[in-house]
């Protein structure tokens, strides 16, 4: 089976430059999240996808990030103007087991894309 | 906020020996989950141990719940270098309303060294 496929896998911009990330779930996985994970710190997350509908993007900076997953399979999360302090890594996971809205099972995460801000 | 926490925040032990690593959280939960992160690498899954579990296994890893005292902890028995990552514990809210979603604690760094 193969898993969740992110790229890039790094990426340099200045600030106020734009990036996007681009994921590809596990074949038949309903949810889709995004997750930041600055150094040294658990993931934070940024949006859950349910299908190709949004279930939770409340920690999402919606003025700057912005993320969609047409046709409910791969999903792109952009980032314009970038900031010094969106310097983290950006991972994806997927899973298929959510009950009532939890997830009741485990996730699984790409490598990441690990972006700086210069 | 963050509702898992992870103590110790860094371990350093021997190969062969054992390391167990602690999570705390505040709210009921579905599930607890453990993962492990390699430097430079996404998340791996370990053990999901749901509510109503006591005790998990798998391999060189056992994991306990104490839903009385809203604790976790991951024991990795007999451990090698190729254990060195951090390991994070996340909960999984139980009828949360609309906060439905993982919370992640801050991680456990574990060293072994040969």
């Amino acid at each position: 089976e193969a898993g969740v496929a992110q790229s890039p896998r790094y990426k340099i911009i200045e600030k106020r430059q734009s990036v996007a990330f681009w994921c590809n779930p596990i074949s038949g996985h309903a949810t889709l999240y995004w997750y930041q994970q600055i150094l040294g710190q658990g993931p934070k997350l940024l949006i859950q996808f349910q299908n190709n509908g949004v279930v939770d993007d409340s920690q999402l900076p919606k003025d700057r990030f912005s993320a969609e997953r047409l046709k409910g399979v791969d999903s792109t999360l952009k980032i314009q103007p970038a900031k010094l302090e969106d310097s983290a890594v950006y991972l994806c996971a997927s899973s298929s087991y959510i009950l009532a809205g939890v997830p009741a099972g485990e996730l699984f995460f790409g490598e990441g894309s690990r972006l700086t801000v210069l | 906020s963050q509702q898992g926490e992870e103590d110790p925040q860094a371990l350093s032990i021997q190969e062969g020996e054992n390391a167990t690593m602690n999570c705390s959280y505040k709210t009921s939960i579905n599930n607890l989950q453990w993962y492990r992160q390699n430097s430079g690498r996404g998340l791996v899954h370990l053990i999901l141990i749901r509510s109503n579990e006591r005790e998990k296994h798998s391999g060189r890893l056992r994991v306990t719940l104490d839903t009385s005292k809203k604790s976790s902890s991951l024991l990795i028995t007999a451990s090698r270098a190729a254990d060195t990552a951090s390991y994070f514990c996340a909960t999984a809210p139980y009828n949360a309303g609309n906060n439905r979603k993982l919370i992640w604690g801050l991680g456990t760094s574990l060293a072994v060294n040969p």
